[in-house]
């Protein structure tokens, strides 16, 4: 079945404790990207990937890394946590980089920093 | 820059009811335009797509959505509501060109009565 996976699902860290969110897509895309969901915001881009060891800032990067080494793979990196990214993160795929092909999600993960 | 902008925080409609979301973009060229749906604790899930040709296109689950250029939107209607219906709905547009990132609204919650 063809699908973005993220772990974990759920997530309660404190301040300054490095995590990783993984994200990865059996789809064999190139494009892939993390957004952030807050209330009243909508979804924001924080960082893409238009192929392997090719990344670019969103709009929201602050506090966050990412990286690219396979095609498969795109973990989130938040190197020291606050509250304020408490947050749903949701990572994305889609086949080469045109808009024109259908952007994958996956499930989400919440995160709760204390 | 480009932007989307969803009017309606929240909507309520009786079952049956036909509904209307809006959404307006700001962009310079022709847009490539989604909407996509939210269900309660899942991702997103593209209903429909536009990017040329017949402006009225059909997606998923009996929704269907017009472009008008003229006046920069692109709504999401369908004619009779289902419960199931209930979910958040976000309007997006390719940024960028064909080769670009999504920029999302900032979504509307639909609310079904029975």
């Amino acid at each position: 079945e063809a699908q973005v996976t993220q772990n974990p699902r759920y997530l309660i860290t404190v301040t300054g404790k490095k995590l990783t969110v993984t994200c990865s897509q059996n789809m064999n895309h190139e494009y892939m990207s993390w957004y952030r969901q807050d209330p009243g915001l909508g979804l924001r881009q924080i960082y893409y990937s238009m192929n392997v060891e090719v990344t670019d800032k969103g709009d929201v990067p602050e506090g966050y890394k990412v990286s690219r080494k396979e095609k498969r793979n795109f973990p989130l990196i938040l190197e020291s946590p606050s509250p304020n990214q408490t947050s749903l993160y949701f990572c994305a795929s889609r086949a080469r980089t045109s808009l024109v092909n259908e952007q994958f999600f996956g499930p989400g993960t919440r995160l709760t920093v204390l | 820059a480009q932007s989307v902008t969803q009017p309606d925080i929240h909507i309520t409609v009786s079952e049956g009811a036909s509904l209307e979301l809006r959404c307006n973009y700001s962009y310079g060229a022709t847009p490539y335009l989604f909407w996509y749906v939210q269900s309660p604790g899942q991702g997103l899930q593209l209903l429909l797509k536009y990017f040329s040709g017949d402006t009225l296109v059909q997606g998923i689950k009996g929704f269907e959505a017009e472009f008008k250029r003229s006046q920069s939107s692109f709504n999401l209607r369908k004619p009779s509501v289902h419960w199931s219906d209930a979910a958040e709905y976000f309007c997006a547009v390719g940024e960028g060109g064909s080769q670009g990132n999504l920029i999302f609204g900032k979504g509307t919650k639909l609310s079904v009565k029975p």
